[in-house]
């Protein structure tokens, strides 16, 4: 079964600090994609990354990074100098190929970070 | 932004009374989800469909039909609603399934009284 485990439930940083969001997940297949989204206030599901199960490259994206480690089966996320715009839930996913055009997506719970001026 | 919409967009409804929300995409997107989000168990995935009359259950079937007569349209039906599904709901479509990130809509808030 797979399953995605974000154990911080909130976070709060003041603006500029850095940040990382941990996601852990379990899959017993060797080919998988890894999402994150984020959730502004205003409820809208933001797509971020997607990483494949064979590209264990770091990606950085102004800034934000990711942070891809199959030997701890890890998925992190860190934001740099943190702004209020941050402010969000970010969620972690996995997906899986079931076979025969099936597809399962599994979202973590999610971790709010507050970002305080 | 994705063209994926929503409706209604806000909805009570009392116990035991048929409930239908519509997600409609103007991106001619082969794949459709509809996902419930409640506190404490972020996004679980209620059905979704890989083409027109393609559709397979997720991980919380269950008091939940789903119906895809077009390619843009992907309808959710609550045949009898419970308190119980007093939720988020959220459609997200993608493009080729696998590996494809998928784009969400606003979401429709449905309380069950």
């Amino acid at each position: 079964a797979q399953k995605v485990t974000q154990a911080q439930t909130e976070i709060s940083v003041v603006e500029k600090e850095d940040v990382t969001l941990d996601c852990v997940y379990e899959t017993r297949d060797t080919t998988y994609y890894l999402f994150w989204y984020k959730q502004p206030p205003s409820g809208e599901l933001v797509f971020l990354i997607r990483r494949n199960s064979f590209d264990e490259q770091n990606e950085i994206s102004g800034r934000y990074s990711w942070n891809f480690q199959k030997s701890t089966s890890s998925f992190n996320f860190t934001i740099t100098a943190s702004q209020v715009v941050d402010s969000a839930v970010y969620f972690c996913a996995l997906r899986t190929y079931s076979g025969a055009g099936s597809y399962q997506l599994t979202f973590g719970k999610g971790t709010k970070l507050s970002v305080i001026p | 932004d994705a063209g994926i919409t929503q409706s209604p967009r806000h909805k009570v409804t009392e116990t035991g009374t048929p409930v239908t929300l519509r997600c409609h995409q103007t991106e001619n997107h082969r794949y459709m989800y509809w996902y419930r989000q409640d506190p404490g168990h972020g996004l679980r995935l209620i059905h979704y469909s890989y083409g027109v009359k393609d559709t397979d259950k997720g991980e919380v079937s269950d008091g939940y039909s789903v119906s895809r007569s077009k390619t843009e349209d992907f309808l959710l039906t609550l045949e009898s609603a419970t308190s119980s599904q007093t939720s988020v709901y959220f459609c997200a479509i993608s493009e080729r399934g696998e590996g494809d990130e998928q784009y969400f809509g606003p979401g429709t808030r449905l309380t069950v009284t």
